[in-house]
C-alpha cells in the first residue's frame, strides 16, 4: 500500500502566524488534492493541482506541486481561527487509484 | 441540497451482531465510495461503485459488503461486526474517477463495536 506522509502530523499556532504542511511520498501522482475537513464532518476539497512545479491561491492558502509530482506543501499566511481543522492530501496515480495522506491537525488559538 | 447523507450517525454495536449504513446522494453523480478513517491512517477506500448495479473492491474490503441497487443509493454492510471495525465511516460521491474531480463527502458514521 502506498503511504502518503504528511508533516507535521499536528500543529498548534497563534492567530496571525504562517504555517506550512508537507505531504511527501516516493510514488510520481497524476495529480493531487487537498481537503480541508473539520469536526463531525467530511472533508471538503480546497484545491487540485495536476502540474509538476504548479502553483495555485486560494486567498491565503497557497498550494505548491513539486516539480517531480511526488510531493506538495499547503503554506497559510496570517492563520485565522477558521483555518482549524485537519488537512489531508490525497495523490492519484491512476483510475480509482486515490490515496489520502496521514493528514495534519491544524489549532489556531484566537 | 442535500448533497450526501449519510444514516445513521453513530451506532454502537456488539461483536457479531450485523448492521448495514446507508448512503444516499442527491447530485446524479456515477461513482460512488465507501471509506473508514483511523488516526494517523488517513481515508481508506472499503469499496466503491462505477455505476448502478456495480461494485468493486477498494484497500480495506475485508468483513464488508456494499450494493448499489439505485444510482442514488450506496449500502455498506457489516454481516459479523469485530473491534477492529470501530472506525468513522464516510461516504462520497463524485462525477468521474475521484483522481480527476471533486468528491463530495457525507458527515460520516461513527461505529464503536464492543
Amino acid at each position: 500500500t502506498q503511504l502518503l506522509e504528511q508533516s507535521p502530523q499536528f500543529l498548534s499556532i497563534q492567530e496571525g502566524e504562517n504555517l506550512t504542511v508537507y505531504c511527501n511520498s516516493s510514488s510520481v501522482f497524476s495529480s493531487l488534492q487537498w481537503y480541508r475537513q473539520e469536526p463531525g464532518e467530511g472533508p471538503v476539497l480546497l484545491v487540485t493541482v495536476v502540474t509538476g512545479g504548479e502553483v495555485k491561491k486560494l486567498k491565503r492558502l497557497t498550494f505548491q506541486f513539486g516539480d517531480a509530482r511526488k510531493d506538495s506543501s499547503l503554506h497559510i499566511t496570517a492563520a485565522q481561527p477558521g483555518d482549524t481543522g485537519l488537512y489531508l492530501c490525497a495523490g492519484a496515480t491512476g483510475y480509482q487509484k486515490v490515496t489520502f495522506g496521514t493528514g495534519t491537525k491544524l489549532q489556531v488559538i484566537p | 441540497n442535500a448533497g450526501v447523507t449519510q444514516t445513521p450517525k453513530f451506532r454502537v454495536l456488539k461483536t457479531g451482531q450485523s448492521m448495514t449504513l446507508l448512503c444516499a446522494q442527491d447530485m446524479n453523480h456515477e461513482y460512488m465510495y465507501w471509506y473508514r478513517q483511523d488516526p494517523g491512517m488517513g481515508l481508506r477506500l472499503i469499496h466503491y461503485s462505477v455505476g448502478e448495479g456495480t461494485t468493486a473492491k477498494g484497500e480495506v474490503p475485508d468483513g464488508y459488503n456494499v450494493s448499489r441497487l439505485k444510482k442514488q443509493n450506496f449500502l455498506l454492510g457489516l454481516e459479523s461486526a469485530a473491534p477492529s471495525q470501530t472506525s468513522v465511516y464516510f461516504c462520497a460521491s463524485s462525477t468521474r474517477d475521484r483522481g480527476s474531480t471533486e468528491a463530495f463527502f457525507g458527515q460520516g458514521t461513527r461505529l464503536t463495536v464492543v
